[in-house]
């Protein structure tokens, strides 16, 4: 079992939708909570991080995280073509040289 | 500010050559971080450099080695490589020092490595 587990998708929306994308981890001392978007052939951009439980919103975006569950969130709301993109979610452990530990995407597909 | 930025952006290899991947970190970034990211999953680390030292690595062999230089820019050098090495490069720089435990990493576009 991988320790960052997200379903590749494909997921396909029309546009205004919202969108949920999650992920399941397995290692409890992770408490640092990312979500990437990767455009093809670009690098990932950092969308929201979140610190240990509980919800953070940024315009469409809005971060959860469920630590006794041990599952994370990204929703977006009204979604648009330019959200069409690779969806990472990363984690890390406090301290150290802040590694983290990406699942390996979802593939999310806005169409008009 | 300057952005991350990695060369060459594509790159055609053999099995058994070695390569020599670049990356420029961000103004005023003193640390960076090598990933591979295969298709259709998600980087893994490879190796961190901070002031010009190796500061952690993850489950990649020694013919994966790295450099880090006193500007903080930073090569990826892989020997003798084999057909699984075809992947994305990914550089990311971050700024290690601001009592936080979390810092922003930065990614570069990427270099794509065929290897043939």
């Amino acid at each position: 079992q991988k320790e960052v587990e997200q379903d590749p998708g494909p997921l396909s929306v029309p546009e205004g939708a919202i969108v949920s994308l999650n992920c399941t981890y397995s290692n409890s001392a992770f408490q640092y909570f990312m979500w990437y978007r990767q455009y093809s052939r670009k690098g990932p951009e950092l969308l929201m991080y979140t610190y240990s439980s509980g919800n953070k919103e940024d315009g469409r975006f809005t971060a959860q995280v469920d630590k006794s569950s041990k599952y994370i969130s990204l929703f977006i709301r009204d979604s648009q073509p330019s959200d069409s993109a690779t969806y990472l979610c990363a984690m890390n452990t406090p301290g150290g040289s802040y590694i983290p530990t990406f699942g390996r995407g979802t593939s999310l597909i806005v169409h008009p | 500010e300057t952005g991350v930025t990695q060369s060459p952006t594509h790159l055609i290899k053999t099995r058994g050559q070695q390569v020599t991947l670049r990356c420029s970190s961000q103004s005023g970034h003193n640390t960076v971080s090598w990933y591979q990211q295969a298709l259709g999953q998600g980087p893994q680390f490879i190796f961190q450099y901070y002031r010009e030292e190796e500061n952690g690595r993850g489950n990649f062999p020694p013919r994966f080695s790295g450099l880090q230089f006193p500007n903080y820019s930073s090569e990826l050098n892989v020997n003798a490589l084999e057909l699984d090495d075809s992947a994305l490069y990914l550089c990311a720089s971050s700024k290690t020092g601001q009592g936080s435990s979390y810092n922003e990493q930065f990614f570069g576009p990427g270099t794509r490595l065929t290897v043939l």
